[in-house]
């Protein structure tokens, strides 16, 4: 079964709002969790690490007051994309690591369309 | 420079025919581990096989193996015997031991298998 779970799996709102997507590691702890966005035909672009209890650190390039994350506990992570605009009309899709050879585990993504 | 290459964009393959991803990799990190993700149109990415830098010997997974060459710095995917189910986006990604755990990505192959 899923190990990371990600909702809302698709949001269609109006230009303006802001919009939250969670992450949750369901059968273990993740001190870090990643944000991802991926636009259509084209790669996963890492937006974002998310880390419990700190600041999360934000790749080049990314608004991080337009992209607000909070790691508030060790299975949560949230991704609030502020005052959404057409542009940030995206699949949006988080990971977490389990630590040594073990792959990352993805959530399932949010399919965010903004009008 | 890019540190994931894919350089097929698209390919077509006949059912039950073997094929080959291609995938290289450019690091200075002695310590680093190569995945392949399937990312089906639904989104979900798919954890597929996993081959660490110390591995002395290539890894498998069912009809997944990692064809790795670590001087040419490759590390393609072979799906033996393909089936229609195998018709998705395929994501070849590295860790390295200094990235805190997080995953580049190359640019994708999209897999169509004809039956």
């Amino acid at each position: 079964g899923a190990v990371v779970s990600q909702h809302p799996s698709r949001v269609i709102c109006k230009s303006g709002t802001s919009v939250k997507i969670e992450c949750r590691s369901l059968d273990f702890q993740a001190t870090t969790m990643f944000w991802y966005r991926q636009f259509p035909k084209q790669s996963l672009m890492l937006m974002a690490t998310s880390n419990e209890g700190s600041k999360a650190t934000y790749e080049q390039g990314v608004e991080k007051d337009k992209f607000l994350i909070n790691h508030a506990s060790l299975t949560l992570s949230t991704l609030t994309v502020t005052s959404a605009h057409p542009e940030d009309s995206s699949f949006y899709i988080c990971s977490a690591p389990a630590g040594g050879d073990q792959p990352q585990h993805f959530g399932d993504g949010t399919r965010l369309s903004i009008l | 420079a890019q540190k994931i290459t894919q350089t097929q964009p698209g390919m077509f393959v006949q059912e039950k025919e073997a094929v080959t991803l291609d995938c290289t990799y450019d690091t200075s990190d002695p310590s680093y581990g190569l995945f392949w993700y399937k990312q089906p149109s639904s989104g979900e990415m798919i954890f597929l096989i996993y081959q660490g830098s110390y591995d002395q010997q290539n890894a498998t997974e069912g009809r997944y193996s990692l064809n790795f060459q670590k001087a040419r710095k490759s590390a393609n995917l072979v799906i033996s015997a393909s089936q229609l189910g195998d018709s998705a986006m395929y994501f070849c990604a590295m860790r390295e031991a200094f990235g805190n755990e997080k995953l580049t990505f190359g640019t994708g192959t999209r897999l169509t298998i004809i039956p």
